[in-house]
């Protein structure tokens, strides 16, 4: 079945820093793929997106890169401030049979930025 | 627009009893997805719904089950409750339907379980 590995963290970095959170994936298809955040005691936000081969999904500075030759999709941001804290998941979505869409995620990783 | 609401947002039972949760989408979303976040397993698919008929199904028991209005909203349901499945239950709803694409959901801030 489908599957997401994401790097372990914790990741611990000093605001104004360079951030890369790596992913990669596993799917039988065509998937889209996405970045998720959870800020403490929320639900996910959606952070970008990108549905197909060399799509780059970018927000508030973020960016990550559709790469179907590697199989992945890491996420980057220049330099990070200490509102960026927060635990960030990889995710896939394959279109089933039934016409439905479901989220495939990784295990997530915890960015803390330190002043 | 308001977002994904979920009620209530904490929820402490004993073991086996069972309990409900309550998924409002975002207005004019007809999908409905619920997913149980764990620190051990992370994050699982539970169930997707749409126009009120279960679309698909994750690997869980059958003592988790959902149901979905006419009005999209959404609940599921737990019984005989067992101390794993504490959790952060998510709801996320979708704007598109059958074959339109791909599906970006958004997620409610969850319902945290606590079963003693």
């Amino acid at each position: 079945g489908d599957s997401v590995t994401q790097m372990e963290g914790p990741v611990t970095l000093s605001e104004e820093a360079f951030l890369t959170i790596n992913c990669t994936y596993t799917a039988t298809g065509y998937p889209s793929l996405f970045w998720y955040v959870q800020y403490p005691g929320e639900g996910l936000q959606l952070l970008l997106k990108a549905t197909k081969a060399d799509d780059k999904g970018s927000n508030k500075g973020f960016e990550a890169t559709y790469r179907k030759e590697t199989t992945s999709f890491h996420l980057e941001k220049g330099s990070v401030q200490v509102s960026d804290s927060a635990v960030y998941f990889c995710a896939l979505s394959e279109r089933s049979g039934a016409g439905s869409y479901q989220l495939t995620f990784g295990k997530g990783t915890k960015l803390s930025v330190i002043p | 627009k308001a977002g994904v609401t979920q009620t209530p947002r904490y929820l402490i039972k004993t073991r086996g009893q069972q309990v409900t949760l309550s998924c409002s989408p975002i207005s004019g979303h007809r999908s409905v997805s619920w997913y149980q976040q764990t620190p051990g397993q992370g994050l699982q698919f539970l169930f997707e719904y749409f126009s009120e008929t279960q679309r698909n199904k994750g690997n869980f028991p059958g003592r988790f089950s959902g149901r979905q209005f006419s009005n999209s909203r959404s609940e599921m349901n737990v019984s005989t409750l067992e101390l794993g499945d504490s959790a952060l239950y998510l709801c996320a709803s979708s704007p598109r339907g059958a074959g339109q694409g791909i599906d970006e959901q958004y997620f409610g801030p969850g319902t945290r379980l606590t079963v003693t």
